[in-house]
Order: structure tokens, then C-alpha cells, then sequence
């Protein structure tokens, strides 16, 4: 099972909004509402942004969205804010016996 | 508060069995799914495989012939063993929490580095 495939890297202003892609296949992304986006500050634990595709959990911001279209998830960041730098990562779950991660985008705030 | 935390040894040989702990407070873990997720220094995740509190478990196919995740229900651990293990297998090492087989990990381990050099 490859990984998911997203930018290696993406960019935006403080304000703007940004999104990042995550593709797969119709053996992951396109065939279950199971894709979740991590979070990663350098150093430190990965943390839990969106799940079951577009669920916020309690305490991240309203300014963090997904979605997902065919094979392909995206996660839309709107109101970029400096905290918001760092790498993110989307999950899928992929059959009972596999799960695959994508290869992580760097968000750069400008 | 679900909390977890890693523990092992931080450095083993080539072809040697990496082993590590990880431990369960603030919770049973007498339910959910325990899993494992690898880093290498640089790189992206990797999802190792999970054990269930039954003791059922599922692991990446990549890495099925080396790995086993076991469970102690008495002491709230459950433990990760990748053997033959080469270079390749340098990682920070999580502990991580899913609710159900299917689903995302929302309880992560800070983490534990593990470097395989002679």
C-alpha cells in the first residue's frame, strides 16, 4: 500500500487561507469517510485536527476544515496565523488490514 | 485525561529486537485499539499496527514479519518487539489511541527515539 500523496509544500500570508491536498486511491481515500489531519510543530507530538473526513475535535479552531472529493481529501486552513506553521499529515483508513499515512506538507506562514 | 507514555531502550544493534513499552494512565485499557507509529528522523509517519484490549492484532503488511504487539492488562501496558532490525528501523517510536479499528488516533505517547548503530 503506497502512501497518500500530498505537496511537499505549501505557503500563505497571515489572513489568507490555504489547502492542502491529500490523494489516494478508491482502496482508501475514496472508499471510506475514515481520513483524519495531523498536525506537527518540529519536536513535537502529532495532534489530531480533523477526522472522519471534516469532524473538528473540542479545542481545535473553526478556522481548520476538510473535505473530500473522489480520491482526493483536502484540508482548508482559513485566517492563516503564524502558530498555524509547522507540518501536516493525513490518514486513511485503507482495509482491515492497512492504513497509510501521506507524505506530510510543510505550511509556511509568510 | 488518557495519557500515555513509551519507555525502552534508546539505542540497539543491528539485527538485534528493538522492544518497547508503552504505559496506559488515566484510562482502562481494557477497551479501544493500541497502536504504534514510527517516525524516522526527517521523514513522515508510519503506522506499525495495533493490538485490540482482546488481544486481537493487525500490523502494516510491510513489516508483519518482524513485528509483535503484545498486551498486559494488569499493568495498563501494552509493548511493541521489531526484530532484525537495520538502520532503517531509527525512528521516534508513539504509543497511540484509536476508538474504534477504523478510525483516527486521537491519544498520542510523547515519543521515544530509537537509534539502531553498533
Amino acid at each position: 500500500q503506497s502512501a497518500l500523496t500530498q505537496p511537499r509544500s505549501v505557503s500563505g500570508s497571515p489572513g489568507q487561507s490555504v489547502t492542502i491536498s491529500c490523494t489516494g486511491t478508491i482502496n482508501d481515500i475514496g472508499g471510506y469517510n475514515y481520513v483524519s489531519w495531523y498536525q506537527q510543530h518540529p519536536g513535537k507530538v502529532p495532534k489530531l485536527m480533523i477526522y472522519d473526513v471534516s469532524k473538528r475535535p473540542s479545542g481545535v479552531p473553526d478556522r481548520f476544515s476538510g473535505s473530500k472529493s473522489g480520491n482526493t481529501a483536502s484540508l482548508t486552513i482559513s485566517g492563516l496565523q503564524a502558530e498555524d506553521e509547522a507540518d501536516y499529515y493525513c490518514y486513511s483508513f485503507a482495509d482491515i488490514y492497512t492504513r497509510v499515512f501521506g507524505g506530510g506538507t510543510k505550511l509556511t506562514v509568510l | 485525561q488518557v495519557q500515555l507514555q513509551e519507555s525502552g531502550p534508546g539505542l540497539v544493534k543491528p539485527s538485534e529486537t528493538l522492544s518497547l513499552t508503552c504505559t496506559v494512565s488515566g484510562g482502562s485499557i481494557t477497551s479501544y485499539y493500541w497502536n504504534w507509529i514510527r517516525q524516522p528522523p526527517g521523514k513522515g509517519l508510519e503506522w506499525i499496527g495495533y493490538i485490540y484490549y482482546t488481544g486481537s492484532t493487525n500490523y502494516n503488511p510491510a513489516l508483519k514479519s518482524r513485528v509483535t504487539i503484545s498486551l498486559d492488562t494488569s499493568k495498563n501496558q501494552f509493548s511493541l518487539k521489531v526484530s532484525s532490525v537495520t538502520a532503517a528501523d531509527t525512528a521516534v517510536y508513539y504509543c497511540a489511541r484509536s476508538v474504534q479499528m477504523w478510525s483516527h488516533f486521537d491519544f498520542w505517547g510523547q515519543g521515544t527515539l530509537v537509534t539502531v548503530s553498533s
